[in-house]
C-alpha cells in the first residue's frame, strides 16, 4: 500500500527566503507525482506535475524534482512571498490505478 | 471554460438525513474523481469514473455512499443516513485521458453533520 509523508508538517519563514518542502513515498511504481496548493477552506490548485520518466519541472519561482528510486520529491520555492502562505500537498499516482494518494501536507507561513 | 464546479459549497444537515452533492467537470474531461478531506489531512480517494462507468471504488465508500455519472458529464455523490463522522470536505476532480492525465480540482463541498 502506497504511503506518502511530508516534512516538515509546518514551516514559518520570513519573506524573501528560499525554501524546500519534502515529500516521500513508499512504492516507487508511480505513474506521476503532482504538487498542489490549498488555501484554507478551499479546493486544490495544481502547481506542478512530474511524470515518472522526468526528473524535474519548473514554473516561475517553483521547481519540483523527483527521485523515483529513492521515493522522494522536493518542491523548491524561490524568493518566498506572503502570498505563498498556504498548505502544500504532494500526491502520487501509482501505475496500477487512477487515483492519487496524498500526503498530509506542509502548512507554510511566509511572514512579511 | 470555468473549471470544475461543485454544488452546494456548504451543507449542514442533521444526523440521519440524506444529502446529495453535484460535480460538473471541465467539459472535455472524460475522467472524474471524488475525494474526501478531513481537517488537517490530505484528501482520500473515494471513487473514479471514466465516462459513465464507475471503475474504482475505495473501501472508504461504505454502503451508505453512492456515486453516479449517468451521461458521462456531471456526477452526483449521495450519502444516506448521515453520521457525524461524515463531516468533511468532499472534493471532485476531473482529467482528460492522456499522457499526463493531470487532475483539476473543484472548490469542494463542506459537509457538517450535527
Amino acid at each position: 500500500k502506497q504511503e506518502v509523508t511530508q516534512i516538515p508538517a509546518a514551516l514559518s519563514v520570513p519573506e524573501g527566503e528560499n525554501l524546500v518542502l519534502n515529500c516521500s513515498f513508499t512504492d516507487s511504481a508511480i505513474y506521476n507525482l503532482q504538487w498542489f496548493r490549498q488555501d484554507p477552506g478551499k479546493g486544490l490548485t495544481s502547481l506542478l506535475l512530474i511524470q515518472s520518466s522526468q526528473r524535474e519541472q519548473t514554473s516561475g519561482r517553483l521547481n519540483a524534482s523527483l527521485d523515483k528510486s529513492s521515493g522522494r520529491s522536493t518542491l523548491y520555492i524561490a524568493a518566498s512571498q506572503p502570498g505563498d502562505s498556504a498548505t502544500y500537498l504532494c500526491a502520487v499516482r501509482h501505475n496500477y490505478g487512477q487515483n492519487f494518494v496524498f500526503g498530509p501536507g506542509t502548512r507554510l507561513s511566509v511572514l512579511p | 471554460d470555468t473549471g470544475v464546479s461543485q454544488d452546494p459549497r456548504h451543507k449542514i444537515t442533521k444526523r440521519g438525513q440524506n444529502v446529495t452533492f453535484r460535480c460538473d467537470p471541465i467539459s472535455e474531461h472524460n475522467r472524474l474523481y471524488w475525494y474526501r478531506q478531513t481537517l488537517g489531512q490530505g484528501p482520500e480517494f473515494l471513487t473514479y469514473f471514466q465516462n459513465e462507468a464507475q471503475l474504482e471504488k475505495s473501501r472508504l465508500l461504505s454502503d451508505r455512499f453512492s456515486a453516479e455519472r449517468p451521461k458521462g458529464s456531471f456526477s452526483t455523490l449521495e450519502i444516506q443516513r448521515t453520521e457525524q463522522g461524515d463531516s468533511a470536505m468532499y472534493l471532485c476532480a476531473s482529467s482528460a485521458q492522456g499522457f499526463t492525465d493531470e487532475q483539476y480540482f473543484g472548490p469542494g463541498t463542506r459537509l457538517t453533520v450535527t
